[in-house]
Protein backbone atom coordinates (compact mmCIF):
# COMPACT_ATOMS: atom_id res chain seq x y z
CA UNK A 1 0.00 0.00 0.00
CA UNK A 2 1.47 3.37 -0.91
CA UNK A 3 1.72 5.36 2.16
CA UNK A 4 0.88 8.86 0.87
CA UNK A 5 -0.85 9.05 -2.42
CA UNK A 6 -1.75 11.69 -4.36
CA UNK A 7 -4.36 11.73 -7.40
CA UNK A 8 -4.12 12.75 -10.35
CA UNK A 9 -1.17 12.52 -11.29
CA UNK A 10 -0.74 14.57 -14.27
CA UNK A 11 -3.25 17.48 -14.34
CA UNK A 12 -3.41 19.48 -17.82
CA UNK A 13 -6.07 22.27 -17.83
CA UNK A 14 -6.56 25.47 -19.69
CA UNK A 15 -6.55 29.42 -17.38
CA UNK A 16 -9.04 30.27 -15.78
CA UNK A 17 -10.42 26.31 -15.32
CA UNK A 18 -11.20 25.03 -11.42
CA UNK A 19 -9.46 21.98 -10.12
CA UNK A 20 -8.45 19.90 -7.25
CA UNK A 21 -5.93 17.48 -6.17
CA UNK A 22 -6.63 14.59 -3.47
CA UNK A 23 -3.74 13.32 -1.07
CA UNK A 24 -4.39 10.57 1.36
CA UNK A 25 -2.09 8.98 4.12
CA UNK A 26 -2.35 5.75 6.06
CA UNK A 27 0.75 6.59 7.83
CA UNK A 28 -1.37 7.43 11.10
CA UNK A 29 0.55 11.03 11.08
CA UNK A 30 -1.54 14.14 12.40
CA UNK A 31 -0.19 16.25 10.19
CA UNK A 32 -0.13 17.08 6.34
CA UNK A 33 1.45 19.34 4.01
CA UNK A 34 1.06 20.57 0.94
CA UNK A 35 4.49 21.88 -0.69
CA UNK A 36 4.73 23.70 -4.46
CA UNK A 37 7.62 22.58 -6.59
CA UNK A 38 8.62 25.15 -9.31
CA UNK A 39 10.45 24.57 -12.56
CA UNK A 40 13.63 25.75 -10.88
CA UNK A 41 12.86 22.72 -8.53
CA UNK A 42 12.48 24.89 -5.73
CA UNK A 43 10.14 23.39 -2.71
CA UNK A 44 8.21 25.68 -0.42
CA UNK A 45 5.09 25.19 1.73
CA UNK A 46 1.79 25.96 0.78
CA UNK A 47 -0.32 24.80 3.71
CA UNK A 48 0.21 22.13 6.62
CA UNK A 49 -2.83 20.70 9.02
CA UNK A 50 -2.75 19.11 12.20
CA UNK A 51 -5.64 16.53 12.90
CA UNK A 52 -7.89 18.72 10.10
CA UNK A 53 -6.69 22.18 11.92
CA UNK A 54 -5.11 24.81 9.56
CA UNK A 55 -1.82 25.52 11.29
CA UNK A 56 -0.16 27.40 8.30
CA UNK A 57 -0.99 29.21 5.56
CA UNK A 58 2.25 30.65 3.80
CA UNK A 59 1.07 33.30 2.01
CA UNK A 60 -0.72 31.64 -0.82
CA UNK A 61 -3.47 32.98 -3.07
CA UNK A 62 -6.88 33.16 -1.94
CA UNK A 63 -7.88 30.72 -5.04
CA UNK A 64 -6.18 27.98 -3.46
CA UNK A 65 -7.95 26.85 -0.62
CA UNK A 66 -6.66 23.24 1.52
CA UNK A 67 -9.55 21.16 2.49
CA UNK A 68 -9.06 18.53 5.29
CA UNK A 69 -11.92 16.29 6.33
CA UNK A 70 -10.32 14.10 8.33
CA UNK A 71 -6.61 14.05 9.40
CA UNK A 72 -6.00 10.92 7.25
CA UNK A 73 -6.79 13.60 3.32
CA UNK A 74 -5.78 17.01 2.71
CA UNK A 75 -6.98 18.46 -0.46
CA UNK A 76 -6.28 21.22 -2.72
CA UNK A 77 -8.73 23.10 -4.53
CA UNK A 78 -7.53 25.35 -7.16
CA UNK A 79 -9.64 28.06 -8.33
CA UNK A 80 -9.30 30.34 -11.58
CA UNK A 81 -5.92 28.31 -12.37
CA UNK A 82 -3.36 30.69 -13.92
CA UNK A 83 -0.76 29.99 -15.91
CA UNK A 84 2.17 30.67 -13.11
CA UNK A 85 0.38 27.76 -11.01
CA UNK A 86 1.86 25.44 -13.34
CA UNK A 87 4.19 23.20 -10.25
CA UNK A 88 4.46 19.72 -8.66
CA UNK A 89 2.54 19.99 -5.89
CA UNK A 90 3.65 17.22 -3.42
CA UNK A 91 1.40 16.16 -0.36
CA UNK A 92 3.37 15.08 3.02
CA UNK A 93 2.51 13.94 6.26
CA UNK A 94 4.49 13.77 9.52
CA UNK A 95 4.22 12.17 12.59
CA UNK A 96 3.92 13.93 15.80
CA UNK A 97 6.69 16.30 16.54
CA UNK A 98 7.33 16.12 13.12
CA UNK A 99 10.87 13.37 12.82
CA UNK A 100 10.25 12.36 9.77
CA UNK A 101 8.12 13.39 6.56
CA UNK A 102 6.77 11.20 3.82
CA UNK A 103 6.02 12.94 0.40
CA UNK A 104 3.79 11.50 -2.30
CA UNK A 105 4.52 10.96 -5.43
CA UNK A 106 3.32 15.00 -7.08
CA UNK A 107 0.99 15.74 -9.18
CA UNK A 108 2.92 17.71 -12.04
CA UNK A 109 0.25 20.54 -13.02
CA UNK A 110 0.20 21.96 -16.25
CA UNK A 111 -2.04 24.97 -16.96
CA UNK A 112 -2.27 26.60 -20.88
CA UNK B 1 12.84 34.50 8.30
CA UNK B 2 14.48 30.91 8.12
CA UNK B 3 16.62 30.93 5.36
CA UNK B 4 18.51 27.28 3.70
CA UNK B 5 21.34 27.72 1.24
CA UNK B 6 23.48 24.71 -0.06
CA UNK B 7 25.76 24.57 -1.99
CA UNK B 8 27.49 24.15 -4.58
CA UNK B 9 23.90 23.69 -6.72
CA UNK B 10 25.40 21.68 -9.27
CA UNK B 11 28.31 19.17 -9.28
CA UNK B 12 29.63 17.51 -11.86
CA UNK B 13 32.07 14.39 -10.79
CA UNK B 14 33.91 11.07 -11.57
CA UNK B 15 33.21 7.99 -10.54
CA UNK B 16 35.38 6.57 -7.74
CA UNK B 17 35.68 10.43 -6.37
CA UNK B 18 34.86 11.79 -2.89
CA UNK B 19 33.64 15.53 -2.58
CA UNK B 20 31.42 17.25 0.17
CA UNK B 21 28.35 19.20 -0.16
CA UNK B 22 27.26 21.58 2.18
CA UNK B 23 23.86 23.06 4.21
CA UNK B 24 23.78 25.86 6.14
CA UNK B 25 20.63 27.74 7.58
CA UNK B 26 20.13 30.78 9.17
CA UNK B 27 18.01 30.41 12.65
CA UNK B 28 18.08 28.21 15.21
CA UNK B 29 16.27 24.93 14.05
CA UNK B 30 14.95 21.52 15.93
CA UNK B 31 16.08 19.15 13.08
CA UNK B 32 17.96 19.05 9.42
CA UNK B 33 16.81 16.53 6.69
CA UNK B 34 18.39 15.02 3.80
CA UNK B 35 16.80 13.86 0.75
CA UNK B 36 17.06 12.62 -2.65
CA UNK B 37 15.04 13.10 -5.54
CA UNK B 38 15.29 11.74 -8.91
CA UNK B 39 13.93 13.43 -11.91
CA UNK B 40 9.89 13.29 -12.27
CA UNK B 41 9.73 11.37 -9.17
CA UNK B 42 9.32 11.71 -5.18
CA UNK B 43 11.68 12.73 -2.37
CA UNK B 44 13.45 10.35 -0.51
CA UNK B 45 14.19 10.74 2.92
CA UNK B 46 17.93 9.83 3.16
CA UNK B 47 18.92 11.62 6.90
CA UNK B 48 16.83 12.97 9.71
CA UNK B 49 19.55 14.83 12.00
CA UNK B 50 18.45 15.84 15.51
CA UNK B 51 20.92 16.72 17.54
CA UNK B 52 25.02 18.70 17.85
CA UNK B 53 27.49 16.79 16.12
CA UNK B 54 25.11 13.85 15.15
CA UNK B 55 26.52 11.76 12.19
CA UNK B 56 24.55 9.45 10.21
CA UNK B 57 25.95 7.20 7.22
CA UNK B 58 24.20 5.10 4.51
CA UNK B 59 26.21 3.45 2.14
CA UNK B 60 28.48 6.24 0.06
CA UNK B 61 26.97 8.93 1.96
CA UNK B 62 27.53 10.32 5.33
CA UNK B 63 25.79 13.21 6.62
CA UNK B 64 26.66 15.17 9.88
CA UNK B 65 25.47 18.38 11.74
CA UNK B 66 26.66 21.03 13.55
CA UNK B 67 24.49 23.40 15.04
CA UNK B 68 26.47 25.82 16.55
CA UNK B 69 27.88 26.94 13.17
CA UNK B 70 24.20 26.07 11.62
CA UNK B 71 26.05 23.71 8.86
CA UNK B 72 25.20 20.25 7.97
CA UNK B 73 27.70 18.15 5.39
CA UNK B 74 26.45 15.40 3.17
CA UNK B 75 30.12 13.83 2.32
CA UNK B 76 30.21 10.86 -1.07
CA UNK B 77 32.55 8.65 -1.00
CA UNK B 78 33.50 7.11 -4.08
CA UNK B 79 30.64 8.34 -5.92
CA UNK B 80 29.12 5.84 -8.41
CA UNK B 81 26.50 6.74 -11.17
CA UNK B 82 23.74 6.02 -9.32
CA UNK B 83 23.83 8.67 -6.92
CA UNK B 84 23.11 10.96 -9.13
CA UNK B 85 20.32 12.89 -8.72
CA UNK B 86 19.12 16.14 -6.30
CA UNK B 87 20.03 16.56 -2.98
CA UNK B 88 18.02 18.81 -0.79
CA UNK B 89 18.52 19.94 2.43
CA UNK B 90 15.62 20.86 4.59
CA UNK B 91 15.24 22.71 8.43
CA UNK B 92 12.23 22.45 10.61
CA UNK B 93 9.61 20.57 12.60
CA UNK B 94 6.13 19.67 12.94
CA UNK B 95 4.45 22.72 11.08
CA UNK B 96 6.75 22.84 8.20
CA UNK B 97 9.95 22.61 5.92
CA UNK B 98 11.86 24.94 4.56
CA UNK B 99 14.19 23.45 1.77
CA UNK B 100 17.23 24.51 0.47
CA UNK B 101 17.66 25.12 -3.32
CA UNK B 102 19.12 21.53 -3.99
CA UNK B 103 21.92 20.54 -5.33
CA UNK B 104 22.09 18.54 -8.59
CA UNK B 105 24.61 15.77 -8.88
CA UNK B 106 25.86 14.31 -11.72
CA UNK B 107 28.23 11.24 -12.09
CA UNK B 108 30.16 10.53 -14.81
CA UNK B 109 31.32 6.77 -15.65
Amino acid sequence: DTAVSQTPKYLVTQMGNDKSIKCEQNLGHDTMYWYKQDSKKFLKIMFSYNNKELIINETVPNRFSPKSPDKAHLNLHINSLELGDSAVYFCASSPPGGYGYTFGSGTRLTVV
Amino acid sequence: ELKVEQNPLFLSMQEGKNYTIYCNYSTTSDRLYWYRQDPGKSLESLFVLLSNGAVKQEGRLMASLDTKARLSTLHITAAVHDLSATYFCAVGGSEKLVFGKGMKLTVNP
